[in-house]
């Protein structure tokens, strides 16, 4: 079965960047793009960008540009979102989500000084 | 970008009553679109896609219509595993943008 396993939660000061992974399995690795979708506490889901598996292109939202990096290696099945000049708005849990039907569980992002 | 508009953004409502969400898009988006139910620390789980079909394992009380601009989640006998927040989702450009979502929540 289809399984997107996450990397834990982290804490990030101001300024700094964090790299949250996404392990797939139970797929093809190559068949299906990858999707970044974060949520603020207490808010609602907001897409970033999506990644395809097969060369690596990616399409960001616009909010992200010049912040997000998405990567994948497919040597691990995984799956990268990296974001950078982290704020205390970027407190949020992030996931990812081939398609519509399967997500991870998500990882818990905090901004803090 | 395509904007997605839920109403209401609250719903107070028994057990066995019948439900309807709403959500709009900004511009047509044929069938694309997702229902999803979220509980609190938990991902998302699709209920329905395509508009109007069912996602395997979800309970045939859940019910989803429309196309183009205008669509509906319909919950035909509200039990009490339903109080959450629904999400609608729209899949149309490569480029997904939610609703701001509908909280279900208990009379």
């Amino acid at each position: 079965q289809v399984q997107l396993v996450q990397s834990g939660a982290e804490v990030k000061k101001p300024g700094a960047s964090v790299k949250v992974s996404c392990k797939a399995s139970g797929y093809t690795f190559t068949s299906s793009h990858m999707n970044w979708v974060r949520q603020a506490p207490g808010q609602g889901l907001e897409w970033m960008g999506i990644i395809n598996p097969n060369g690596g292109s990616t399409s960001y939202a616009q909010k992200f540009q010049g912040r997000v990096t998405m990567t994948r290696d497919t040597s691990t099945s995984t799956f990268y979102m990296e974001l950078s000049s982290l704020r205390s708005e970027d407190t949020a849990v992030y996931y990812c989500a081939r398609d519509t039907s399967y997500w991870g569980q998500g990882t818990q992002v905090t901004v803090s000084s | 970008d395509i904007q997605m508009t839920q109403s209401p953004s609250t719903l107070s409502a028994s057990v066995g009553d019948r439900v309807t969400l709403t959500c709009r898009a900004s511009q047509s988006i044929s069938v694309w679109l997702a229902w999803y139910q979220q509980k609190p620390g938990k991902a998302p789980k699709l209920l329905i896609y395509k508009a109007s079909s069912l996602e395997r394992g979800v309970p045939s009380r859940f019910s989803g219509s429309g196309s183009g601009t205008e669509f509906t989640l319909t919950i035909s006998s509200l039990q009490p595993d339903d109080f959450a927040t629904y999400y609608c989702q729209q899949y149309n450009s490569g480029v997904w943008t939610f609703g701001q979502g509908t909280k279900v929540e208990i009379k």
